[in-house]
């Protein structure tokens, strides 16, 4: 069973260009979220996408949008990159609904902006 | 507002002794659940330990034990018999309970374990 995939593991873009991130849920899972994670921080709440729909969103700008699609998977994009945008970006998988708690992580996606 | 706070940025220990990370987090909510995650190089989290604010007996999972004092709102990790592999950076995090799973994570503490 494959858990959490991301995709690129590693990417360098300049500032001002558009970015895509790429998540697949562990087998099962029908929840995704997003976090950042900068450089010696924790992770920040970017949103959380379930039945293709936004559920919740952290204190990011509108250049961060996101997608998901009907097989569950999900997609973050970032708009008119700053140098601040360089961080690590996490995708978790999780179950919807009260009490599942329990969230899966995969090994992020490593932005770079130049 | 909600937040978690970790105040040991670093801590190191002797392999096979015990160390304990701390955390305090603040929240107006009365049910809610408390994590410890684990997150090695490789930059995949882990989930150690789980709490849920209901439960007054502490967590356990093998060398891992929590300290969950809810009226104090603090919530320390415990990992004894220290291996080489627990070398990691460890998260304290936050969860509401209600159907949204977002997160809410403390700064870290980097714990090393020395041979």
């Amino acid at each position: 069973d494959a858990g959490v995939t991301q995709s690129p593991t590693h990417l360098i873009k300049t500032r001002g260009q558009q970015v895509t991130l790429r998540c697949s849920p562990k087998s099962g899972h029908d929840t995704v979220s997003w976090y950042q994670q900068a450089l010696g921080q924790g992770p920040q709440f970017i949103f959380q996408y379930y039945e293709e729909e936004e559920r919740q969103r952290g204190n990011f700008p509108d250049r961060f949008s996101g997608h998901q699609f009907p097989n569950y998977s999900s997609e973050l994009n970032v708009n008119a990159l700053l140098l601040g945008d360089s961080a690590l970006y996490l995708c978790a998988s999780s179950l919807y609904g009260t009490g599942r708690t329990e969230a899966f992580f995969g090994q992020g996606t490593r932005l770079t902006v130049v | 507002a909600q937040t978690v706070t970790q105040s040991q940025p670093e801590m190191s220990v002797q392999e096979a002794e015990t160390v304990t990370l701390s955390c305090t987090y603040d929240t107006s909510e009365n049910n809610y659940y408390l994590f410890w995650y684990k997150q090695p190089p490789s930059r995949q989290m882990i989930l150690v330990i789980r709490q849920e604010a209901y439960k007054q007996q502490n967590a356990t999972e093998n060398r891992f034990s929590v300290n969950f004092q809810k009226a104090a709102k603090s919530f320390s990790l415990k990992i004894s018999d220290s291996q080489l592999g627990d070398t990691a950076m460890y998260f304290c995090a936050l969860l509401f309970s209600g159907g949204y799973n977002k997160l809410i994570f403390g700064a870290g503490t980097r714990l090393a374990v020395h041979p």
